[in-house]
């Protein structure tokens, strides 16, 4: 399967734990971004990284959220200290970044917070 | 800030049962507006990008279209399989022109 790999499909925290989501690009593909999805709302931008770098985190909650793509391995989504209000689903795009091709989504990590 | 809103929010068809989506956009200046399927418990996949108004693109059942305010989804005798939600989004050009702005989409059931 050469599509954008995330994992977990689903994860359930409780209120005060990290949740970690992970994001395997396409191959061939070095831009990743990140979108969240809440129940009744349409895909909300969250933050574009290329390898080892934050191009734009605007869309992302400025506290208990981060995100990271590394030189080696997967972009990783990282929330600390969960809310019920997190509760979503968390989706992963990539791009080669050529400015042409569009972007090719994950099948999402549904978060639930309990 | 770049809007889109899509119309209906759900549709109800009969198999055989020609009708359009409609996303109404309003953005800087458009780069590019793209339509998207997503199918319940999956990610948006990739349909139509149009460019300029005027433009038209066409995948077996479904044909989209382009204006200066808004796109169409056409979709001619639909089959049960093309129930999903019908996602719309807008890319403005500019400085942060690798964002998509998404509608909330339109949830077409297409009954056999």
């Amino acid at each position: 399967n050469a599509g954008v790999m995330q994992n977990p499909r689903h994860l359930v925290r409780r209120r005060g734990q990290e949740a970690r989501l992970r994001c395997s690009p396409m191959k061939g593909h070095s831009h990743v971004y990140w979108y969240r999805q809440l129940p009744e709302e349409g895909l909300k931008f969250m933050v574009y990284l290329q390898k080892e770098n934050i191009i734009d985190e605007s869309g992302m909650p400025k506290e208990r959220f981060s995100a990271e793509f590394p030189k080696e391995g997967p972009s990783i989504l990282r929330i600390q200290q969960v809310v019920r209000g997190d509760s979503a689903a968390y989706f992963c795009a990539s791009s080669p970044g050529d400015g042409v091709s569009g972007y090719t989504f994950g099948s999402g990590t549904r978060l639930t917070v309990v | 800030e770049d809007q889109v809103t899509q119309s209906p929010e759900a549709l109800r068809l009969q198999e055989g049962e020609s009708s359009s989506l409609n996303c109404s956009y309003t953005v800087s200046g458009l780069r590019g507006l793209f339509w998207y399927r997503q199918d319940p418990g999956k990610g948006p996949e990739f349909l139509f990008t149009l460019y300029s108004a005027g433009e038209e693109k066409e995948k077996e059942r479904l044909k989209a279209t382009l204006t200066k305010k808004e796109s169409f989804l056409h979709i001619t005798a639909p089959k049960p399989e093309d129930s999903a939600t019908y996602l719309c989004a807008v890319q403005a050009s500019g400085g942060s022109n690798y964002k998509l702005t998404f509608g909330k989409g339109t949830l077409l059931t297409v009954n056999p």
